[in-house]
């Protein structure tokens, strides 16, 4: 079956712009993550959607930082007036559950790069 | 909260060869889980290996295999018969077993370099 999939794959844009990075997980997998990826460092956790719950929105570094996930499947990250420090990979994962037991594996997409001029 | 550390930015090893990348971790909770990712150049992270803090064998899958020490809070990954396909970003990750967050906490890499 697809793995997870986002696009676009690459985005530049103007500061201060609007962006919106999207996220197909995969199918009946009910957990779905967004990570942050500077140059060359870690995961950065932003926020993590579990099932009807509420997210854990924790590890949003700003208000200008927020995500929805439609019907369950589909997730959207979206970064208001953007800033050159929003320069990154914004990778998205899956898995088949959230939290609680089970070494279960967490599916990553390819990632966004954006890029703030 | 918890904190992965790996304390190795960079390491080579001659292809054929064995290498150990180390990651310790830090956290007061008794059952989690903890994970070893591998980044390529193409950004795909994909796992590689994965084990669970109550069980005291070390995982094993083929060529690659862990050290876990609960006591010491280490979980090293030894890659055995290395090849030019292991050259990559490779990321320890932890998961608390307990609560609901579900989120994983990562290391922040080391890039394996294979020689031929």
């Amino acid at each position: 079956g697809a793995g997870v999939s986002q696009s676009p794959s690459n985005k530049v844009t103007e500061k201060g712009k609007d962006v919106e990075l999207r996220c197909d997980p995969i199918s009946g997998h009910t957990a779905l993550y967004w990570y942050r990826q500077s140059l060359g460092q870690g995961l950065e956790f932003l926020i993590y959607f579990q099932g009807n719950s509420a997210p854990d929105k924790s590890g949003l570094p700003s208000d200008r930082f927020s995500a929805e996930r439609t019907g369950g499947s589909v997730s959207t990250l979206t970064i208001q007036r953007t800033q050159q420090e929003d320069s990154a990979v914004y990778l998205c994962a899956s898995s088949f559950r959230g939290g609680g037991t089970g070494a279960y594996e967490q599916y990553f997409g390819p990632g966004t790069r954006l890029t703030v001029t | 909260a918890q904190t992965v550390t790996q304390s190795q930015p960079e390491m080579s090893v001659q292809e054929a060869e064995t290498v150990t990348l180390s990651c310790t971790y830090d956290t007061s909770e008794s059952d989690y889980y903890l994970f070893w990712y591998k980044q390529p150049p193409s950004r795909q992270m994909i796992l590689v290996i994965r084990q669970e803090a109550y069980k005291q064998q070390n995982a094993t899958e083929n060529r690659f295999s862990v050290n876990f020490q609960k006591a010491a809070k280490s979980f090293s990954l030894k890659i055995s018969d290395s090849q030019l396909g292991d050259a990559a970003m490779y990321f320890c990750a932890y998961r608390s077993a307990f609560t609901n967050a579900g989120k994983s906490t990562f290391g922040d890499g080391t890039t394996l370099t294979v020689k031929p």
